[in-house]
């Protein structure tokens, strides 16, 4: 099974600022797995990327996502209120099942 | 607009049975994979299982360990979960999501790329 890490644990920014979220595989994986989401307390997670690097259907540009591999990133370029949450990646375990990282908080400063 | 709409969690007591639902509409739902995701209380994600449009292909966690079962019935454009012999650890807001997929020509199997819209949960407690 290949394990998702993401860091780091916890990320404090003020709204403005460039938030750039990591997540790292244990081995390499198949970008076209790759994705990540958003999760606000209450909710549904819902999706930001897919493909390591396609922004979903509505989501602003500040949202970008980048990697290959085994490393990848999920970068918010100015911070907005809404977007203090917290962020999984997930991707194609192998034969066959998914991983989540164990996720991101984006909180503010 | 797409909607899913999860129904069946509730309190149960260890060693018990629960089946979930997952009601769709805004899309053709026989033409889309499923996934079930869940969530343990101030936990992260973890899948739990998937499915083909067709029903025909069916895939577990291994740490399930053969204990759930998903289905689906494409008539009525609904997702199942049949859960028997809970334990606490069990314990998490069940998701059901659209799961968009492709095919890996390497290895030949169709696996998830993502998961473009979840239902809102429904809550699944095992407790004595």
């Amino acid at each position: 099974e290949v394990v998702l890490t993401q860091s780091p644990g916890t990320l404090s920014l003020s709204p403005g600022e460039r938030a750039t979220l990591s997540c790292r595989a244990g081995q390499s994986v198949d970008s076209r797995s790759l994705s990540w989401y958003q999760q606000k307390p209450g909710q549904a997670p819902r999706l930001l990327i897919y493909g390591a690097s396609n922004r979903a259907t509505g989501i602003p540009d500040r949202f970008s996502g980048s990697g290959s591999g085994t490393h990848f990133t999920l970068t918010i370029s100015r911070l907005e209120p809404d977007d203090f949450a917290i962020y999984y990646c997930k991707q194609y375990g192998g034969s066959p099942r998914y991983t989540f990282g164990q996720g991101t908080k984006v909180e503010m400063k | 607009e797409v909607h899913l709409v999860e129904s069946g969690g509730g309190l149960v007591q260890p060693g018990g049975s629960l089946r979930l639902s997952c009601k769709a509409s805004g899309f053709t739902f026989s033409t889309y994979a499923m996934s079930w995701v869940r969530q343990a209380p101030g936990k992260g994600l973890e899948w739990v299982s998937g499915i083909s449009g067709s029903g025909y292909s069916t895939y577990d966690a291994d740490s399930l360990k053969g204990r759930f079962t998903i289905s689906r019935d494409n008539s009525k454009n609904t997702l199942f979960l049949q859960m028997n012999s809970l334990r606490a650890e069990d314990t998490a807001l069940y998701y059901c999501a659209k799961t968009e997929t492709y095919f890996d020509s390497t290895t030949g199997l169709w696996k998830s790329a993502y998961f473009d819209y979840w239902g809102q949960g429904t809550l699944v407690t095992v407790s004595s």
